[in-house]
């Protein structure tokens, strides 16, 4: 079972760029890294996916060294509304090293913005 | 676009009392999932259908029951609820190979069991 390790908070203000490090020691080779946001009484929500180097959208860059053993996710300027929990996954393993069809989250970082 | 629709969006059941929780979605997914999240915690797996006519069991699939009714429909069955199964129920969605994890979620049901 792939897992993933994370920091179970963090702190930040406003206006700060906001970098969260998720350790996949045991990533598949195949194995994409995805990152979710999810609000209070929400649904988690699909930020940013990545296989490699680095990859940017309008809300996030994702970082990962060459060897995919770790990911950054990469927050510029946060504001009060970045305030969530933000999880890191990647694919799940079958008995047998294949990949299964199903996410398994973890318990994410709780990031805190403050003014 | 409504995505993934859950129904009932609150319930307050009675020990023992049975129930199921409705997803719907309308992007034509192949796959689609039942995970719970009780407060405080990540969220936990309990079925899913990789395609129409498939189920599979998750993390926590102890006291539940799923059917793929149709490609868009996904449901939950509570058979004799139990507090312990007091939590959010979210319903996912996604498309594509087991390597694409762009899942849609929806807005959860939380359902307290007294």
């Amino acid at each position: 079972l792939a897992k993933t390790t994370q920091p179970i908070s963090m702190d930040s203000y406003e206006g700060q760029e906001v970098n969260i490090t998720c350790s996949h020691n045991n990533i598949a080779t195949n194995d994409y890294i995805t990152w979710y946001q999810q609000f209070p009484s929400q649904g988690p929500r699909f930020i940013i996916q990545g296989y490699k180097t680095k990859v940017t959208n309008e809300v996030a860059s994702l970082f990962i060294p060459a060897d995919r053993k770790s990911s950054t996710l990469s927050l510029p300027r946060v504001s009060l509304s970045d305030t969530a929990v933000y999880y890191c996954l990647v694919g799940d393993r079958g008995e047998y090293g294949g990949a299964t069809n199903k996410l398994i989250f973890g318990t994410g970082t709780l990031l805190a913005v403050q003014p | 676009n409504a995505g993934v629709t859950q129904t009932p969006k609150f319930q307050v059941l009675k020990t023992g009392q049975s129930m199921t929780l409705q997803c719907a979605q309308d992007m034509n997914h192949n796959s689609m999932y039942w995970y719970r999240q009780d407060p405080g915690m990540g969220l936990r797996l309990i079925y899913y259908s990789a395609s129409e006519g498939t189920t599979d069991k998750g993390e926590v699939p102890n006291g539940y029951n799923v059917s793929r009714l149709n490609k868009r429909e996904f449901s939950l069955r509570l058979e004799s609820a139990a507090p312990s199964q007091t939590s959010v129920y979210f319903c996912a969605s996604k498309q594509g190979t087991p390597y694409n994890y762009g899942y849609t979620f929806g807005s959860g049901t939380r359902l307290t069991v007294v």
